[in-house]
């Protein structure tokens, strides 16, 4: 396609559910972001990649975040036993090279 | 950890008016980065700085990279109402570093 996609685009699940977003990103783009986005905030860094290499993992909130992108396109962020703070809009950009980030359209997640 | 601080957090002003709006870090930025957000929307980057002092333009807009390298400002000439949103600064670090966003300056216009 000629964006980045994001699916699904709303998941809603119970608290404790595991649940994973995923990211299609523009083809050929070597760097890969996610985020998340509080109502009225900014991107808040989770964690990004250049090809399959995980390079910084700094801003998952804890242990129940991980991230993935085996074969350096499409990549999924997992959330595993979910909880109710973990509701927000998740983003995913992707960069050919150097800054200029394309974002998805983003995955709002709602946790009951 | 790194943060931008961006002001005003919002902004009302007439349509026509000309809006100025600034972020800053207390680490060095070797790029600037300024976004907008429509609602509903993923932001859309507006305009690129990679140098200190560099001025750059985009149509209405114009955004500046501040010479100590940890701030920039970005001005938008002769407002209109498509111009409502939220404006982000963004920017890395380092070459290859995490790129992260201030929290935004709301612009509404005012009927």
């Amino acid at each position: 396609g000629a964006g980045v996609s994001q699916s699904p685009r709303y998941k809603v699940t119970k608290r404790g559910q595991d649940v994973a977003l995923r990211c299609d990103p523009i083809s050929g783009h070597v760097s890969l972001y996610w985020y998340r986005q509080a109502l009225g905030q900014g991107p808040e860094f989770l964690t990004y990649f250049n090809y399959e290499a995980q390079q910084d993992k700094s801003g998952l909130p804890n242990d129940r975040f991980s991230a993935e992108r085996p074969e350096g396109s499409i990549s999924t962020l997992t959330i595993q036993r979910t909880e109710q703070r973990d509701s927000a809009m998740y983003r995913c950009a992707s960069t050919p090279t150097g800054d200029t980030q394309y974002f998805g359209p983003g995955t709002r997640l709602t946790v009951l | 950890g790194q943060q931008l601080n961006q002001s005003p957090q919002s902004m009302f002003i007439q349509e026509g008016e000309d809006v100025s709006m600034n972020c800053t870090s207390s680490s060095i930025f070797n790029t600037w980065l300024w976004y907008k957000q429509d609602p509903g929307e993923g932001p859309v980057l507006l305009i690129a700085l990679y140098k200190a002092g560099e001025l750059t333009s985009n149509g209405r807009l114009t955004a500046q990279f501040g010479i100590t390298r940890k701030d920039s400002f970005l001005n938008i000439s002769a407002s209109i109402p498509s111009d409502v949103g939220i404006y982000f600064c963004a920017g890395p670090l380092n070459r290859d570093d995490k790129i992260i966003f201030g929290k935004g300056t709301r612009l509404h216009i005012l009927p």
